[in-house]
């Protein structure tokens, strides 16, 4: 199992433009989400999907969109970046009723 | 305001010493996790503590749940340089996981 995969490691946007950051998990595991770490902020959940077809907002929902086609992708979308979303993000996932949440790698994000 | 506060959010130690790190609440948890995170990778869960009063051991941590399950602590003995890292208490509110600000840890050889 390759567990949470997520592309790219790195990207720079300047402000306004849009990109979607992919994640993609090989373990069937319903629930997937989305944090950002900021320093001295911990995690911050952006979005979550407890299965398909089925996402809902976390703490920081505002200027993110999320989709949840099918059970091993869920990406996060930026339709018109800012400075203030300059951050690491996270992707997670976990079976439903489980609390081991597994994370991938990390995509860090820097808007000019 | 946090919904879980960890102090200290700094610690910097020499190898071999012992250190307690905290999490607290005044909300009442069913369960409570800890994640290790090192430097460019995600979180990695360490230990899920369920009772009040529960003691977990993982090696030289030893992981406390409060007797109320507001708060949790997180004791290291005999610090080593690969027991650096961001350390994430993270407890599940409704489906969704909520962490602490973390504390940064270094061990210095």
């Amino acid at each position: 199992n390759a567990g949470v995969t997520q592309t790219p490691k790195f990207q720079v946007l300047k402000t306004g433009q849009s990109m979607t950051l992919q994640c993609a998990q090989d373990m069937n595991h319903e629930y997937m989400s989305w944090y950002r770490q900021d320093p001295g902020m911990g995690l911050r959940l952006i979005h979550y999907s407890v299965g398909a077809g089925i996402t809902d907002q976390g703490e920081v929902p505002n200027g993110y969109n999320v989709s949840r086609s099918t059970t091993e992708d869920f990406p996060l979308r930026l339709l018109s970046a800012a400075p203030s979303q300059t951050s690491v993000y996270f992707c997670a996932s976990r079976r439903t009723g489980v609390e081991t949440q597994y994370f991938g790698p990390g995509t860090r994000l820097l808007v000019l | 305001t946090q919904l879980l506060e960890q102090s200290p959010q700094f610690l910097s130690i020499q190898e071999g010493e012992n250190l307690t790190v905290y999490c607290n609440s005044s909300s009442v948890f069913s369960s409570l996790q800890w994640y290790r995170q090192e430097p460019g990778e995600g979180p990695v869960l360490l230990v899920t503590v369920v009772t009040g009063g529960e003691v977990k051991k993982l090696k030289r941590l030893t992981f406390q749940f409060g007797d109320a399950r507001k708060d949790s602590s997180l004791h290291i003995t005999a610090a080593q340089p690969g027991d650096t890292g961001l350390y994430l208490c993270a407890v599940n509110q409704g489906g969704k996981l909520i962490f602490g600000q973390g504390t940064e840890l270094s061990v210095k050889p």
